[in-house]
């Protein structure tokens, strides 16, 4: 069965250091999604993206984070200058249709996630 | 905003018991998906089941079902027969049917099966 996978598994970076997070979708899916879980709290939505754009972002999504989609199967999520509270769990999912399509299409798929700890 | 909220943050249950899961959670909309999911140790979170707020029927997949009570806007998990390989983390979440793709979570329940 397709799966969504996510690179790396673990990632340590010092404060102020630029991070990209990896993700490549199932391969027949049209929406991308970040979210991220700080320890100890709630999976937040960061951003949505469909046709090469974002569609939706949260306010946690700021100027340091971008999303991109470089080849047509990665899709990047990049901190430009990390923070300790950026520390987290980032999970990538990606889903065939947004909320318009059937329960099935608009399933989302989740990735095991990365774990980034800044220094 | 919409709001979930899981209060029990571990759970257990012996081997071939039921265990019920609770979840809360608050909205002003009248359409939308409600869903549990399981994260397995070191790996993705996997649809359980998901209930879709105009249907009145409660929602089953083999061993799990829900109860869904949308006047008290609860949505609980039922696991029924555990198995050892039930053990997880289990989060709830509600999607809106009308607005937006996101889904706004719980903080998860966390179920230990016992032998």
């Amino acid at each position: 069965e397709p799966e969504v996978t996510q690179t790396p598994s673990h990632q340590v970076t010092q404060m102020g250091q630029e991070v990209i997070l990896r993700c490549v979708p199932i391969s027949n899916h049209l929406y991308f999604y970040w979210y991220r879980q700080i320890l100890g709290q709630k999976v937040e939505f960061l951003v949505s993206f469909y046709n090469n754009e974002i569609s939706e972002k949260s306010e946690i999504f700021d100027d340091q984070f971008s999303v991109e989609r470089p080849d047509g199967s990665n899709f990047t999520l990049k901190i430009r200058s990390t923070k300790l509270e950026d520390s987290a769990m980032y999970f990538c999912a990606s889903s065939q249709r947004d909320r318009a399509g059937s329960p099935h299409d608009n399933e989302q798929f989740f990735g095991p996630g990365t774990r980034l700890t800044v220094l | 905003a919409q709001t979930v909220t899981q209060s029990q943050p571990e759970m257990s249950v012996q081997e071939a018991e039921t265990v019920t899961l609770s979840c809360t959670y608050d909205t002003s909309e009248s359409d939308y998906y409600l869903f549990w999911y399981k994260q397995p140790p070191s790996r993705q979170m996997i649809l359980v089941i998901r209930q879709e707020a105009y249907k009145q029927q409660n929602a089953t997949e083999n061993r799990f079902s829900v109860n869904f009570q949308k006047a008290a806007k609860s949505f609980s998990l039922k696991i029924s027969d555990s198995q050892l390989g039930d053990a997880a983390m289990y989060f709830c979440a509600y999607r809106s049917a009308r607005t937006g793709n996101q889904f706004y979570f719980g903080t998860g329940t966390s179920l230990t099966v016992i032998p």
